[in-house]
């Protein structure tokens, strides 16, 4: 069975902190898919990023960034210089074909940026 | 611009009152998935539909019923809302890969249709 756990359930900072949101996964298959999505208080869940289990070169999209680290099953999230607008849920997803193709959502973590 | 278009954005019903919920989209995927999304909670999947073959989650309610007349839109039908069904629903569409399967490819969500049982 595959688990994906996001131990923050709400994260508070303050505009221009850098903030981590944390991201621990389980899964038996050795190829499988990571996968960010936010969802701001609109409620539509916007994808962020896929990572492919054999790719562990971390990604940087302008003020967001991901460290993948197979050897702790962890994939996480950091926004640099927080913006209000960054206020949402991020769910952090894990799928592979042999379980199903179906994603595995973690928990969410609430982050709250205050001006 | 192609994307996933839920129609109504909220929708009210009685308890017991059949409701459909729609969903389309622009993007041509063969897959479209129906979630489930309680306050504070992640979302839930019901079924899928992978072109016209249909995958219900073993722990979907019979009471929840998809419809997929054709590529661009997707139904969820709820036979006998109750109480408990009250929560935002969202549906997504993703593409397959060449060579099959679709883990891999990133879900499109549309921007839910929230449902409130009086």
């Amino acid at each position: 069975a595959q688990k994906v756990t996001q131990a923050q359930t709400e994260i508070s900072v303050v505009e221009k902190e850098d903030v981590t949101l944390d991201c621990v996964y389980e899964t038996r298959d050795t190829t499988y898919y990571l996968f960010w999505y936010k969802q701001p208080p609109s409620g539509e869940l916007v994808f962020l990023i896929r990572r492919n289990s054999f790719d562990e070169q971390n990604e940087i999209s302008g003020r967001y960034s991901w460290n993948f680290q197979k050897s702790t099953s962890s994939f996480n999230f950091t926004i640099t210089a927080s913006q209000v607008v960054d206020s949402a849920v991020y769910f952090c997803a894990l799928s592979s074909n042999n379980a199903g193709n179906m994603l595995t959502f973690g928990g969410g973590t609430r982050l709250m940026v205050k001006p | 611009d192609a994307m996933v278009i839920q129609n109504p954005r909220y929708q009210v019903t009685q308890f017991g009152k059949p409701v459909t919920l729609s969903c389309s989209q622009t993007l041509n995927h063969n897959v479209m998935y129906w979630y489930q999304q309680k306050s504070s909670q992640a979302p839930k999947l019901l079924f899928h539909y992978y072109d016209k073959d249909f995958n219900n989650e073993a722990d979907t309610p019979d009471n929840f019923q998809s419809r997929r007349p054709n590529t661009s839109f997707c139904f969820l039908d709820i036979r006998s809302p109750g109480l408990g069904d009250a929560a935002m629903y969202l549906c997504a569409t993703s593409r397959d890969r060449v060579g099959g399967g679709y883990s891999n490819q990133p879900q499109h969500f549309g921007d839910g249709t929230r449902l409130s049982i009086l």
